[in-house]
């Protein structure tokens, strides 16, 4: 079955800064790519996904990239603020979805 | 935009008895349904995937007599908990999708925090 991991498992930058989490995914047959935010004790909402006949898809602060052939995909975001700060977690999918193990990221105002 | 809904959001029960958790979508049909349970400060983790109409499948490990899931209609998929132990303890969350080859998003449930004394 599919497998996923995510790197790092947490993360601290400085508002203003960005961020990049990284996630490889091991089924090659996956073809869809979500990435969820989720705050304390809530539900997970998702922010951003790509497809895999797309490279990279960008709204507004948020980015995702993705390459196939090495099956890996990564979250970006530029100027970080403190609200931003949550558990992003990724996930890979074809008919059933895996998520990584999630990193943690603080925002310092 | 796709609205799932879970009940309850929180349930205290004693060890030994069983527990209920209803998972909704509002506003869409679902055709399959995923549960998954989380531990703190953890990921989470598939128990199973339910189809309307057909039986669940089970992730390794999860035990099936133990997680009972009926996905009744295209709207409603139920998980209970039976024989509950403390060691059941969890926050457990369910998604629907309407499904595709291509892949859909996931809309979760708020989720249910279980806590068995």
């Amino acid at each position: 079955g599919e497998n996923v991991e995510q790197h790092p498992s947490t993360l601290s930058v400085q508002e203003g800064d960005s961020a990049v989490i990284k996630c490889t995914y091991s089924d090659s047959a996956s073809n869809y790519f979500p990435w969820y935010k989720q705050e304390l004790g809530k539900r997970p909402q998702l922010i951003i996904d790509i497809r895999s006949n797309v490279g990279e898809k960008k709204d507004q602060r948020i980015a995702v990239t993705l390459n196939k052939t090495a099956k890996h995909f990564s979250l970006h975001i530029t100027e970080t603020q403190p609200e931003d700060s949550a558990v992003y977690f990724c996930a890979a999918s074809m008919n059933d979805m895996r998520f990584g193990a999630g990193t943690r990221l603080t925002v310092k105002p | 935009g796709a609205v799932v809904s879970q009940h309850p959001s929180w349930v205290i029960c004693k060890s030994g008895t069983s527990v209920k958790i209803e998972c909704r979508s509002l506003d869409f049909q679902a055709t399959t349904m995923f549960w998954y349970r989380q531990f703190p400060k953890q990921s989470l983790m598939l128990m199973a995937t339910s189809n309307e109409g057909s039986k669940a499948t089970y992730e390794q490990g999860v035990e099936k007599d133990k997680f009972l899931i009926n996905h009744a209609s295209l709207t409603l998929s139920t998980l209970t908990v039976t024989s509950a132990h403390p060691e059941d303890s969890s926050f457990y969350i369910c998604s629907a999708t309407a499904g595709n080859n291509w892949g859909s998003p996931l809309h979760f449930g708020n989720g249910t925090r279980l806590t068995v004394t």
